[in-house]
Formats: structure tokens, sequence, C-alpha cells
């Protein structure tokens, strides 16, 4: 079964520093990964997506992701925060055989001006 | 930008009533979904539709779920007897077939379904 970890539940960055919101996973074939941010009353919006390919993926907004297959991660950055970043951001994979996004729990990302 | 709609936005039902809650794809995507979020929970999978048929499903959709595309535009779920764990906020999702934007799905706003 797939599954996927975000072991933060908030994470709270000033203003221009960088930011780290971490993801595991776990997958029995090649993973495909992702992430969403929520903001208030909205629905989920797509990021960025790791497929195949270079591990390191560029996505809206200036965030980044790194796929690490030896640890099955797939950290969300951003080299400099904005306030306007500040929403919920959840994690997802899913497998060649699956059609289904699983998420993870989610990580408020709390910007401090 | 194209986006997926959903109506209504909120709906309150009564235990054992049906509900329709309805979605509008982004006019190329070829593959829907319906997913749903209980307050503070996990958004979870329910199922996904392609070429006017389920392509798969979780164990939540059950009996009581069904979903459609009656005509060709909107994309419905359909919960026949509601129940009280029912309530949710419910994410109509849809994915265009090929090219750079594959695998990405599109979520609509949600339909907070309140069953009491």
């Amino acid at each position: 079964a797939q599954s996927v970890a975000q072991p933060e539940d908030q994470v709270n960055v000033a203003e221009g520093n960088p930011l780290t919101v971490k993801c595991t996973y776990s997958v029995s074939g090649n993973p495909y990964l992702f992430w969403y941010v929520q903001y208030p009353n909205r629905g989920l919006q797509f990021l960025l997506k790791y497929i195949t390919g270079d591990n390191l993926v560029k996505g809206s907004y200036g965030f980044e992701a790194e796929f690490n297959k030896s640890q099955t991660s797939f950290h969300l950055k951003k080299p400099s925060a904005l306030v306007s970043d500040s929403a919920l951001y959840f994690c997802a994979v899913r497998d060649l055989f699956n059609d289904g996004l699983t998420f993870g729990k989610g990580t408020h990302l709390i910007i401090q001006p | 930008e194209p986006e997926v709609t959903q109506t209504p936005s909120h709906q309150v039902t009564q235990m054992g009533q049906e509900v329709i809650l309805r979605c509008v794809p982004i006019s190329n995507h070829l593959y829907f979904y319906w997913y749903r979020q209980i307050l503070g929970q996990k958004v979870e999978f329910l199922v996904s539709f392609y070429n006017n048929e389920i392509s798969e499903k979780s164990e939540i959709f059950d009996d009581q779920f069904s979903v459609e595309r009656p005509d060709g535009s909107n994309f419905t779920l359909k919960i026949r007897s509601t129940k009280l764990e029912d309530s949710a906020m419910y994410f109509c999702a849809t994915e265009t077939s090929g090219g750079s934007s594959s695998y990405e799905q599109y979520f609509g706003p949600g339909t907070r379904l309140t069953v009491t």
C-alpha cells in the first residue's frame, strides 16, 4: 500500500529565509510524486511533480523539490520565503498501477514578516 | 486559466437522503476523480473515471456511491443514502492525457457536505 508522511504539522520561517517542507513516501513501484498547496476556502493547487528524469524539479511560485530515492524523500524547498507562501502544503504519491493520489496529512507553512 | 468548478459549494442534507455533487472538468481533460477530506483528516481518494467507466475505486467507494458523466460535460458523484460519516469536503479533480501536463490532477474548490 502507498503512504506519505509529512512529519511536521507546522513550519515557521521568517520572510526572506529559505524554507523546507519535508515529505517521505512508501510505494511499491517507481513513485510519481507531487506537491499541492491549499489556501483557505480554496481547492488544492498543483505546484510541481516528479515523474522521471532530473531529481531536482522546479514548479510554480519559485518552489522546487528534490527526489531522493535512497531516502524515499521528496522535500519541498524555496530559497527565499514570502509571506504570501503561508498556506497548507500537501505531498502526494501514486505509482504506475494506481490512478488515485495518496496524500500526506499536510503541513501548515507560516511565513513571518 | 481554465479551472475545475464544483456545485454546490455547500450542501446540507438529512441522514438517509440522496445527494448529487456536480463537477465541470477542464474542457480537454479525459480523466476524472473524486476525493474527500473529513475535517481534520487526510485527503482520501474515492474513484477515478475514464472513457465513461470507473477505472479504479477505493475501499471507501462502496455501493452507496456512484459516478457518471451524464451529458459529456458534468461529472457527478451520487451518494444514495447519506450517513453522518459522509460529512466531508468532496473534491473533484481532472487530468489531461499526454504531454507535459501528464499525471497533473487539477482540483476544484470542493463541496462541503453536511449530513444531519
